[in-house]
């Protein structure tokens, strides 16, 4: 059975700092990786998706890196801004029969004006 | 292109009482995935239905169900309510089944109070 782990669970920085969230998982098997962020009583907005061909996607400020075969995954925040403050969450996909999205516990994060 | 819908937004029950919360995905989606999220056990998988037909099922008992509709609209049905229901339900649609990313976009969820 999947199972992921998000560190830290939560970071408060001030604006402007880059940041580095980090995600793993333990059955490498994997389909695709998705990173969504939630606020408080929301849904989820999904970020980035990676698919497991691929080490990295990026979008705007954020980048995501995968490693597969170490069942790891990193995203990175350039800039960080006090919109940024939300829940980060990692959620892996084995496709097939599996159990839907496994998610992490996520990380809080507070960016401080 | 319209995102994920979800209805009603809020719902508060009586333990005992049975509750259904409605979903419409992305138009041309076809699978339709349902979680659970509380504080203590985070987000969790429910079951997923594609083409109107259930496929995969999280660790959940019988008293969780649901159906998709020819028009790939997913409904979930709790019966006999108990106050571990209490949590935030979101329903995801993907692209699964039509060559791809199988990139799941959420909806806002449903807020189900049980009293």
């Amino acid at each position: 059975k999947q199972e992921v782990t998000q560190i830290p669970a939560a970071l408060s920085v001030p604006e402007g700092e880059n940041l580095v969230l980090n995600c793993s998982f333990t059955d490498s098997a994997i389909y695709n990786l998705q990173w969504f962020r939630q606020d408080p009583g929301k849904g989820l907005t999904s970020l980035l998706l990676i698919q497991s061909s691929q080490r990295e996607q990026t979008s705007g400020r954020l980048n995501a890196s995968l490693d597969k075969s170490s069942g790891r995954s990193t995203l990175y925040i350039a800039a960080s801004q006090p919109g940024d403050s939300a829940t980060y969450l990692c959620a892996p996909y084995s496709g097939g029969g599996a159990d839907g999205l496994t998610f992490g516990k996520g990380t809080h994060l507070i960016i401080q004006p | 292109k319209a995102g994920v819908t979800q209805t009603p937004r809020y719902l508060i029950k009586t333990r005992g009482q049975q509750v259904t919360l409605s979903c419409s995905p992305i138009s041309g989606h076809r699978s339709v995935s349902w979680y659970q999220q509380t504080p203590g056990q985070g987000l969790q998988f429910l079951f997923e239905y594609f083409s109107e037909t259930q496929r995969n099922k999280g660790n959940f008992p019988g008293r969780f169900s649901g159906r998709q509709f020819s028009n790939s609209r997913s409904e979930m049905n709790v019966s006999t309510l108990e106050l571990g229901d209490s949590a935030l339900y979101l329903c995801a649609s993907s692209d699964r089944g039509t060559g791809g990313s199988y990139e799941q976009y959420f909806g806002p969820g449903t807020r189900l109070t049980v009293t």
